[in-house]
């Protein structure tokens, strides 16, 4: 099956800083999408993307599909960006989405 | 819209115990997705339905598992007996005509 590999798995920053992660594939994937778990647990959507670059906010991604990376920008870092950042994929006509083991993000003031 | 509903928010029980979970799913939406959050095993699928049917189960543990979604407002988790390794926070996603998954605030279960 495909493999999610993310990097770093742990990052600290100090607040205004700029970062970014990154998400590797082993295969070919017509979804991928990126979410923010907050140190509450709750787990959000950030980005569908596939291919491409989408930004949202102080939040970008790019997707280059046929390196098999995504990448996961955070600009101007506040502290409530800490949290966890997953990266998932999915192929073929198969819904399910398989999970990267996420990066570690803490914010410091 | 109110988002994925889930209820309980915490469970706590014993071992031998079933235990139920519950998942309302955002209306219109007709995928339903069950994952499993650990810290050593991160996030795992354990059974996505489609259109009320069982798509794909291949991730649920075991027979003491599982799941069901009698109509498109409504689905349960049962485990039955209840073990410790049980443990985890239990999620429930949903996701409408894109492919974007919304996700509850999940269910923390601890099987003592």
């Amino acid at each position: 099956g495909i493999q999610v590999e993310q990097s770093p798995p742990d990052l600290i920053l100090q607040e205004g800083a700029n970062s970014t992660l990154r998400c590797n594939f082993s295969d070919s994937v017509n979804n991928l999408q990126w979410f923010h778990q907050n140190p509450w647990g709750q787990l959000i959507n950030l980005f569908y993307i596939p291919s491409g670059t989408k930004q949202n906010g102080r939040l970008s991604a790019t997707t280059v599909a046929t390196e098999r990376y995504s990448l996961l920008y955070i600009s101007s870092s506040q502290t409530t960006d800490s949290g966890v950042y997953f990266c998932a994929v999915g192929a073929g006509n198969n819904r399910k989405l398989i999970w990267g083991l996420g990066t570690s993000l803490a914010v410091n003031p | 819209d109110a988002g994925v509903i889930q209820s309980p928010r915490h469970e706590v029980t014993e071992m031998g115990q079933e235990v139920t979970l519950r998942c309302k799913p955002i209306s219109g939406h007709d995928y339903l997705f069950w994952y499993r959050q650990t810290m050593m095993r991160g996030l795992e699928l354990l059974i996505y339905f489609n259109n009320n049917v069982p798509i794909d189960d291949s991730g649920m543990p075991e027979d003491r598992f599982s799941a069901k979604m009698p109509n498109a407002s409504f689905s349960t988790l049962k485990i039955q007996p209840s073990e410790p390794r049980d443990s985890a926070v239990y999620f429930c996603a949903s996701r409408g005509s894109t492919d974007t998954q919304y996700f509850g605030p999940g269910t923390r279960l601890t099987v003592l």
